[in-house]
């Protein structure tokens, strides 16, 4: 089954302790990304990669790194998470062949709360 | 730079009711665009998606016509169901500014179908 998985899928944390989201997909897909999800704002592009070892920032890089060693996993990593770090978090995957090359296929999501 | 307008609602039917859900878009290029829907709890599902001017959209009953002349891609549904209840995104994917696949997101309409 084609699937996409965040971990965890709930964290409350403290503001300065380093975090790691974890995403993982067995599609094969070379492009992966991650959003935030506020209300009222819909969701805003973090940090996309294209293929291993290839990433750039998105819309809303600030306080955000990621890393692409393997093709499958991209996690996303919050080295100082701050308050304003509280969202829900998705993570997104995309084929780049031929038919269904447009469509993005999303986790779960993670909720994350920065006391 | 790439947007999308969507009505905010939130959208209260009854069943069998008829859904409109408009949505507008700038965008520099020749964007797909794109419905995803978000059931309670859960992550972005896609619902619908046309490539290119005059493309209709179809899933589940829902309906979608890309139009150039007006940039719209409006959301209709003849008879909405209890199970409809979400929140619909409106989305657009334009590659003609650069390789980054990322979807630019309108702010959601939170749909409720009460019996």
């Amino acid at each position: 089954e084609a699937q996409v998985t965040q971990n965890p899928r709930y964290l409350i944390t403290v503001t300065g302790k380093k975090l790691t989201v974890t995403c993982s997909q067995n599609m094969n897909h070379e492009y992966m990304s991650w959003y935030r999800q506020d209300p009222g704002l819909g969701l805003r592009q973090i940090y996309y990669s294209m293929n291993v070892e290839v990433t750039d920032k998105g819309d809303v890089p600030e306080g955000y790194k990621v890393s692409r060693k393997e093709k499958r996993n991209f996690p996303l990593i919050l080295e100082s998470p701050s308050p304003n770090q509280t969202s829900l978090y998705f993570c997104a995957t995309q084929f780049w062949g031929a038919g269904d090359f447009d469509t993005q296929y999303f986790g779960p999501g993670t909720r994350l709360t920065v006391l | 730079g790439n947007s999308v307008t969507q009505m905010e609602g939130p959208v209260t039917l009854s069943e069998e009711a008829f859904l409109t859900i408009n949505c507008t878009y700038t965008a520099t290029g020749y964007p797909s665009l794109f419905w995803y829907v978000q059931y309670p709890g859960e992550g972005l599902q896609l619902l619908l998606k046309a490539t290119k001017a005059d493309d209709k959209g179809s899933n589940k009953g829902f309906e979608a016509t890309y139009r150039k002349e007006t940039t719209s891609f409006h959301l209709e549904k003849g008879s909405v169901q209890v199970s409809d209840s979400a929140v619909y995104f409106c989305a657009l994917s334009d590659l003609s500014g650069g390789s980054n696949y990322k979807l630019t997101f309108g702010k959601g309409t939170l749909l409720t179908v009460n019996p």
